[in-house]
């Protein structure tokens, strides 16, 4: 299996634009969760999925962020509009056993100009 | 306030030499506690699971301890090797199973 697949690895973008960043989770896996890692901050829960139902989104931000999976294969993850301060790194992570034994993947890193 | 304190914050140590990262956590009920790796530009991979009975596990040359009691772990490594170099980072379960992460060690394995 390849893991995790995240798209871009890399975005860099202006103040103002829309981001939309892409998660493949491990096939097979029905828990689907996405996060950001900062330095001041660390990894921190944004929101996650079971069964491509969301579940708990009380780390989103703001109503600046979103997400969606619309199907078992497949989640986005979307900044607009995007600002400096969203400037992170962005993983994707999934699960066959809810919270126990998460697998993460290379994460996609954000800068927001 | 639930929160998972890790230290130090970085590590400097020569190649072979062993280390030990120590982690405090003040989460309450807890589930379980998880230490995970995270190399440079990668995602975080898990290298032990502890519940609450156990005090000890081992991944080869990683060994994670717990006291539940005084709500403290440590990873010990033994004998390092310069692929050691990354991020380690402490992670406690609540009963919910939301996690709870700490900030991490970086260490570094110098030659």
């Amino acid at each position: 299996d390849a893991g995790v697949i995240q798209s871009p690895r890399h975005e860099v973008t202006e103040m103002g634009q829309e981001v939309t960043l892409r998660c493949k989770p491990i096939s097979g896996h029905d828990y689907l969760f996405w996060y950001r890692q900062t330095m001041m901050r660390g990894l921190e829960l944004l929101i996650y999925f079971n069964n491509n139902v969301p579940i708990d989104d009380s780390g989103m931000p703001e109503d600046r962020f979103s997400a969606k999976m619309p199907n078992a294969s497949f989640s986005t993850l979307k900044i607009q509009p995007s600002e400096p301060r969203d400037s992170a790194v962005y993983f994707c992570a999934s699960s066959l056993r809810g919270w126990y034994e998460q697998y993460f993947g290379p994460g996609t890193r954000l800068t927001v100009t | 306030k639930n929160q998972v304190e890790q230290s130090p914050q970085s590590l400097i140590i020569l190649e072979g030499k062993n280390c030990t990262l120590q982690c405090n956590y003040t989460v309450s009920p807890f589930s379980n506690l998880r230490w995970y790796k995270q190399d440079t530009g990668r995602g975080p991979v898990s290298l032990t699971i502890m519940t609450f009975s156990e005090n000890t596990k081992s991944n080869g040359r990683y060994t994670a301890t717990l006291d539940a009691d005084t709500k403290q772990s440590s990873l010990h490594i033994t004998a390092s090797q310069l692929s050691d170099s990354a991020s380690y980072i402490c992670v406690v379960s609540e009963d919910t199973d939301k996690l709870i992460f700490g900030t991490g060690t970086r260490l570094q394995v110098f030659p």
